[in-house]
């Protein structure tokens, strides 16, 4: 069946500095994928997607792009701020929004 | 715009009692979706619902869980009787069938 695999948190960086949460997924067809974002004690919030190869999503500074010939999504920001502390899913439909598959999740924490 | 709303927001009980949590999807949606979110487990699809009418419930970890939606506007995930093992976080979305979910807040469910 389809899944989606993250690297293991936690992640700790310090304000301003570069981020890279890698995502790789296996599904059959042509997916569309997404990245949320859960900070505390809140439900998962939508934060970018793509429905295309070589698509980019990008929102609030973070950007990744659908690569299908490496089943991957990474997501990318140039400068985190504190604020950016939270926990990060990949995730992937391809049942148009129906049957979602998230990813085990990232946990990002920034440090002043 | 509301948003999701879900009840109670935190629940103790012991083992053994019924529990019922509660969900209000944002009007108009007409996908809801139940998920539990563990340490273990990550966030896993219990069921989903489609115009009131459950689609999928392959994701019901037993016959001790149960799931209704009785109309457009509310939904509830029932556990009869409850396990410590139950002990989790219960989040319930709703989409219009477009590929963006929106969560609700969460129930955070403690089972003594």
């Amino acid at each position: 069946g389809d899944s989606v695999t993250q690297m293991e948190g936690p992640v700790t960086l310090s304000e301003e500095a570069f981020l890279t949460i890698n995502c790789t997924y296996t599904a059959t067809g042509y997916p569309s994928l997404f990245w949320y974002v859960q900070y505390p004690g809140e439900g998962l919030q939508l934060l970018l997607k793509a429905t295309k190869a070589d698509d980019k999503g990008s929102n609030k500074g973070f950007e990744a792009t659908y690569r299908k010939e490496t089943t991957s999504f990474h997501l990318e920001k140039g400068s985190v701020q504190v604020s950016d502390s939270a926990v990060y899913f990949c995730a992937l439909t391809r049942d148009y929004g129906q049957n979602f598959v998230f990813g085990p999740g990232t946990r990002l924490s920034v440090l002043p | 715009d509301a948003g999701v709303i879900q009840s109670p927001r935190h629940e103790v009980t012991e083992m053994g009692q019924e529990v019922t949590l509660r969900c209000k999807p944002i009007s108009g949606h007409d996908y809801l979706f139940w998920y539990r979110q563990t340490m273990m487990r990550g966030l896993e699809l219990l069921i989903y619902f489609n115009n009131n009418v459950p689609i999928d419930d392959s994701g019901m970890p037993e016959d001790r869980f149960s799931a209704k939606m009785p109309n457009a506007s509310f939904s509830t995930l029932k556990i009869q009787p409850s396990e410590p093992r139950d002990s989790a976080v219960y989040f319930c979305a709703s989409t219009t069938g477009g590929l963006e979910q929106f969560f609700g807040p969460g129930t955070r469910l403690t089972v003594l």
